[in-house]
């Protein structure tokens, strides 16, 4: 049984379209990320929502917007796809804990790829 | 200068050889160390995750840790042909929740 999965895992569209892609994860954990992965296998942070809140936003264009509708799900919603959005998406996810010396790791989906032609 | 730098490779070694992996960052603050291994076409798997400084050992890897140089390492021993993929290292500061990655080290083992 997948713990983080993603859907769809390739998506090839045409530039100017919009796209969703769907993250669930069957771990229990309460935060949730998307990361970008470049052509160069460069690994960053766009979002991260802890218990259906925002609390990492990095300097991702307004043409992204994440959305929680619980703690198991983490969408992304992209408007007016670039071609410098050509990229694999990765979700991923986590426990928080109280105490931040045992915080825990982040487990990764296997990414979905992006082609915009 | 990136945060976090780490050479792309590629690394090509063979088979039965200790394999040394290394990254450098640069903020003091980093307290949470990973290394985390992609095979083609699959997400980051994490390996190894050390809080701090110090050495942690799980089978054939070993991650060190050296915060007064901000030097972060994995050694494969009796490295396997199973073993080839993408290394990636990765820290953050308190929380672990904003993960600074490497560029990934790509190594082949070589049967």
């Amino acid at each position: 049984d997948t713990a983080v999965s993603q859907t769809p895992k390739y998506l090839v569209t045409q530039m100017g379209n919009d796209k969703s892609i769907k993250c669930e994860q069957n771990l229990g954990h309460d935060t949730m990320y998307w990361y970008k992965q470049d052509s160069k296998k460069f690994l960053k942070i766009m979002f991260s929502y802890n218990n259906k809140e925002l609390i990492i936003n990095e300097t991702v264009p307004n043409r992204f917007s994440p959305k929680s509708p619980d703690k198991a799900h983490l969408n992304l919603h992209i408007n007016s796809l670039e071609l410098g959005d050509s990229a694999v998406y990765f979700c991923a996810s986590s426990q928080s804990r109280p105490d931040p010396r045992s915080s825990q790791p982040q487990h990764f989906g296997d990414g979905t790829r992006l082609s915009i032609l | 200068q990136k945060e976090v730098e780490q050479d792309p490779g590629p690394l090509s070694v063979p088979e039965g050889a200790i394999v040394s992996l290394n990254c450098t960052y640069s903020n003091s603050a980093f307290q949470y160390f990973m290394w985390y291994r992609q095979y083609s076409r699959k997400g980051p798997e994490l390996l190894m995750y050390t809080y701090s400084s110090g050495n942690k050992e799980d089978g054939r890897f070993t991650a060190q840790v050296d915060k007064s140089s901000k030097y972060i390492s994995l050694f494969i021993r009796d490295s396997q042909p199973s073993d080839s993929a993408t290394y990636l290292c990765a820290t953050s500061g308190q929380g672990a929740q904003k993960l600074v990655f490497g560029q990934g080290t790509r190594l082949t083992i070589n049967p």
